[in-house]
């Protein structure tokens, strides 16, 4: 079993450039999230669904837009990146979004942007 | 929006010292998870909380959910070198999603 697969592992982008973070799962959860973790902030959520079709902003959602077509996939687009995005990005989901909210998190993608 | 204060942001010490940590929020929460994320990797959930003043342990790490159900502590006792990590805490009030703490960085010295 999986769980949460990223993709890329890490990436280095130019300022300006398009870029799509991959997140998939195959836990058959309803509810993903997208967080972002720089030092001394600890995770910040960024976009949220709570099942397929619907989508949320959670704290910090500028500069990030988030689709979730099927179950499975989440996938977070930077549709211009900017250095201020360089971060590390957690994908997460849990079997329902709201109460006994076990998360559980993908190995992350490291973005620098330059 | 909901605050959750996590203390101490770092901890260096010693192989076989136990380690303390806690969380302290200006809501209720129904819920306390405590999660580790080793370096390189994504956080991985140690213990789940859901009633005030439930006391759960993990092996060598026991959590409390506070009575006042406004905080919860994380001890690890014994501590060893793959002890090393950031640890994080999350609350959850109902109907609502996690926040978490800001994670406290834990570095265990052979």
């Amino acid at each position: 079993i999986a769980g949460i697969t990223q993709a890329p592992t890490s990436q280095i982008l130019a300022a300006g450039r398009r870029m799509t973070l991959r997140c998939t799962q195959d836990m058959r959860h309803n509810a993903m999230y997208w967080y972002r973790q720089d030092l001394g902030l600890g995770l910040r959520l960024i976009h949220y669904s709570n099942t397929a079709g619907t989508t949320g902003k959670g704290e910090v959602p500028d500069g990030y837009s988030v689709s979730r077509a099927n179950t499975d996939d989440f996938p977070l687009t930077l549709a211009s990146a900017v250095p201020s995005q360089t971060s590390v990005y957690f994908c997460a989901s849990s079997n329902t979004p709201t109460s006994y909210n076990e998360q559980f998190f993908g190995p992350g993608t490291r973005l620098t942007v330059l | 929006g909901q605050q959750l204060n996590q203390s101490p942001q770092s901890m260096f010490i010693q192989e076989g010292e136990d380690v303390s940590m806690n969380c302290t929020s200006s809501s209720i929460f129904n819920t306390w998870l405590w999660y580790k994320q080793d370096p390189g990797e994504g956080p991985v959930l140690l213990i789940a909380l859901y009633k005030a003043g439930e006391l759960t342990s993990n092996g060598r790490l026991t959590a409390q959910f506070g009575i006042t159900r406004k905080d919860s502590f994380l001890n690890i006792s014994a501590s060893i070198p793959s002890d090393v990590g950031i640890y994080f805490c999350a609350g959850q009030t109902s109907g609502s999603r996690l926040t978490f703490g800001e994670g406290t960085q834990l570095t265990v010295n052979p």
